[in-house]
């Protein structure tokens, strides 16, 4: 069965700080992985996907298959970054299983 | 482009009572999801659609939810009758094929069962 964890309900780091938001898996094959942002009062959107291996928003994460990680990094918190993060997980043709989210506070 | 529209953007009902939801996806994307959102969590597929077919429904509590997607277009998710543990946030959500794993998200309708 496929499970995305997402230990951390909250986390708040001042502006400028380091970010990483931490993603753990299970998943027997090979996964796609995703991470989606939800920022206030707007609908949920796409941030990145391990595949394409690009930075966007200055966010990058790597796929960690030993570790079964996919955690999302970003060297200096910035106060748009304030929001909510789900990363999910598709394997092959099945469906996204999101996990519950970890909420940013980026303090000024 | 309008992106994937929603409505109503908010629901109050008394339980027992039908409640309907409506989704238009954007333009040329072929396959559509309904996704139930509960406070705290992330969003759980309740059915998945390509073109008109349901190609997953085995979350969706067939009991009393149904959905349909005539045309291959637009959706509508129904409830009838609604339970007090149906209050949630309901997403629709579209994609260009079903291999294209990026998703587009509507703003969602929260529903209210009191």
């Amino acid at each position: 069965a496929q499970r995305v964890t997402q230990p951390e309900k909250l986390l708040s780091v001042f502006k400028g700080a380091p970010v990483e938001l931490k993603c753990n898996y299970s998943y027997s094959g090979s996964p796609e992985l995703f991470w989606y942002v939800q920022y206030s009062r707007q609908r949920l959107q796409l941030l990145l996907r391990h595949i394409s291996r690009e930075s966007i928003k200055g966010f990058t994460a790597d796929l960690n298959k030993g570790e079964t990680s996919f955690h999302l990094k970003k060297p200096f918190a910035q106060e748009e970054d304030s929001a909510m993060y789900y990363c999910a997980l598709s394997g092959g043709n099945t469906p996204l299983v999101f996990g519950k989210g970890t909420r940013l506070s980026v303090i000024a | 482009e309008a992106g994937v529209v929603q409505s109503p953007r908010y629901k109050i009902i008394e339980k027992k009572q039908p409640v309907a939801f409506w989704c238009n996806p954007i333009s040329g994307h072929n396959t559509l999801y309904w996704y139930r959102q509960n406070l705290g969590q992330g969003p759980e597929l309740l059915i998945r659609y390509e073109n008109e077919e349901a190609v997953d429904d085995s979350q969706l509590p067939k009991d009393r939810f149904s959905a349909e997607r005539l045309k291959g277009v637009d959706s509508t998710l129904k409830i009838q009758p609604a339970e007090l543990g149906d209050s949630a946030v309901y997403l629709c959500a579209s994609s260009l094929m079903r291999v294209e794993k990026t998703q587009y998200f509507g703003p969602g309708t929260r529903l209210l069962v009191l």
